[in-house]
């Protein structure tokens, strides 16, 4: 997991309620990316962002929002318009900008719903 | 959209045995790549095999790669109590400019 750190590990959310997990690496790479995994299944992707200011939707970008101000940070916060936000968040980055390479990963979130 | 699929969902093995887990996928790629993940940790890289190698090797990992058949096995040999985990492929379709991850096997070495 070295370079990169999550936080909170455990979060909880109250209905109606938005939350931001953190992420941040010191690994000065340009790409970061946020996973979402549910129990038993692979990761699918939420957002990404190959350079500072810009980010991109991936396939469940619905209910979420990021942002990318520091090339270190990229908080992910989940809104109340995600209705099933219950799962286990991961966030890696890569040394560039090609999303095809090999990615380094943080040691996850698990939010869970009140 | 395309994806790894891994074979077994689900494998268990007795300590000092070797465990071979595939992943088959849909369309072209340019890379391959496995994955491990200790329950309730992040993932850890563990091998990126490119679409013109046929096999690579790192200590007791073996990974080869058919794009004939569209399919990749991971081979650990000699496995230790410590090799527990769940293990992903993921890919690069041609132009997805992304990492698709299947859904992983989880290994399990019973000493």
């Amino acid at each position: 997991d070295g370079g990169i750190t999550q936080s909170p590990k455990y979060l909880f959310r109250k209905e109606g309620q938005n939350v931001t997990l953190s992420c941040e690496q010191n690994l000065n790479h340009d790409a970061m990316y946020w996973y979402r995994q549910d129990p038993g299944q692979g990761l699918r992707l939420i957002y990404y962002s190959q350079i500072v200011n810009d980010f991109q939707k991936g396939d469940i970008a619905e209910g979420y929002s990021v942002s990318r101000e520091k090339k270190e940070s990229f908080p992910l916060t989940v809104t109340s318009a995600q209705k099933n936000p219950t799962a286990f968040y991961l966030c890696a980055s890569s040394i560039g900008p090609v999303l095809q390479e090999r990615q380094y990963f943080g040691p996850g979130t698990r939010l869970l719903v009140l | 959209s395309q994806q790894g699929e891994e074979d077994p969902q689900a494998l268990s093995i007795q300590e000092g045995e070797n465990a071979t887990m595939n992943c088959s996928y849909k369309t072209s790629i340019n890379n391959l790549q496995w994955y491990r993940q200790n329950s309730g940790r992040g993932l850890v890289h563990l091998i990126l095999i490119r679409s013109n190698e046929r096999e690579k090797h790192s200590g007791r990992l073996r990974v080869t790669l058919d794009t004939s058949k569209k399919s990749s096995s991971l081979l650990i040999t000699a496995s230790r109590a410590a090799d527990t985990a769940s293990y992903f492929c993921a890919t690069d379709g041609a132009g997805a400019q992304k990492l698709v991850f299947g859904q992983g096997t989880r290994l399990t070495i019973n000493p």
